[in-house]
């Protein structure tokens, strides 16, 4: 039973430019939730998809958008990328329900020059 | 808002002992679910334990066990017989009922020593 998988592993890009990271849910989930993780930090809340649609969103700019295609895999895109920017992006899959466990892959780490 | 806060950002204890990692948090939801997850080097952050606020009952899963203090909002996670395994960083997150997002603390640092 495949877990949360992400890729790529690493990514290196340069300030101004953008970047799209993707995500495949564990088996059986719905509802796929993004956060970000500076370094020494706990994640933060990006946003989350549920029947392709944006549910919920944290604190971040407009830069960072989101899709989930119908077999619930989802993106995340960041446009005009900041040396800021630069963390492990950690997706996280469940099943639809704020009740449900968050079940996270190995992050996506982005390191902006 | 939801806070969450881990006070001690580092600790250490020797295999086979027990060691206490706290967190303490602030909301205004009646109900709300409070987690515990490890993320070791590997960076994946795994789920170690689960309660629900509504329930008065710690939870435990095996050598994990938390001690939920509602009133106080305290939420602490006993680790008994320490394993070299168990050495990674800790978060406390919480999410309230009617929120998907969770909020997550600064981290502990936990090293086992042989």
């Amino acid at each position: 039973d495949a877990g949360v998988t992400q890729s790529p592993t690493h990514l290196i890009k340069t300030r101004g430019q953008q970047v799209t990271l993707r995500c495949s849910p564990k088996s059986g989930h719905d509802t796929v939730s993004w956060y970000q993780q500076a370094l020494g930090q706990g994640p933060q809340f990006i946003f989350q998809y549920y029947e392709e649609e944006e549910r919920q969103r944290g604190n971040f700019p407009d830069r960072f958008s989101g899709h989930q295609f119908p077999n619930y895999s989802s993106e995340l895109n960041v446009n005009a990328l900041l040396l800021g920017d630069s963390a492990l992006y950690l997706c996280a899959s469940s099943l639809t329900g704020y009740d449900q466990p968050q079940h996270f892959g190995d992050g996506t780490r982005l390191s902006i020059l | 808002a939801q806070t969450v806060t881990q006070s001690q950002p580092e600790m250490s204890v020797q295999e086979a002992e027990t060691v206490t990692l706290s967190c303490t948090y602030d909301t205004s939801e009646n109900n709300y679910y409070l987690f515990w997850y490890k993320q070791p080097p590997s960076r994946q952050m795994i789920l170690v334990i689960r309660q629900e606020a509504y329930k008065q009952q710690n939870a435990t899963e095996n050598r994990f066990s938390v001690n939920f203090q509602k009133a106080a909002k305290s939420f602490s996670l006993k680790i008994s017989d320490s394993q070299l395994g168990d050495t990674a960083m800790y978060f406390c997150a919480s999410n309230g009922a009617g929120t998907y997002k969770y909020i997550f603390g600064t981290g502990t640092r936990l090293k086992v020593l042989a």
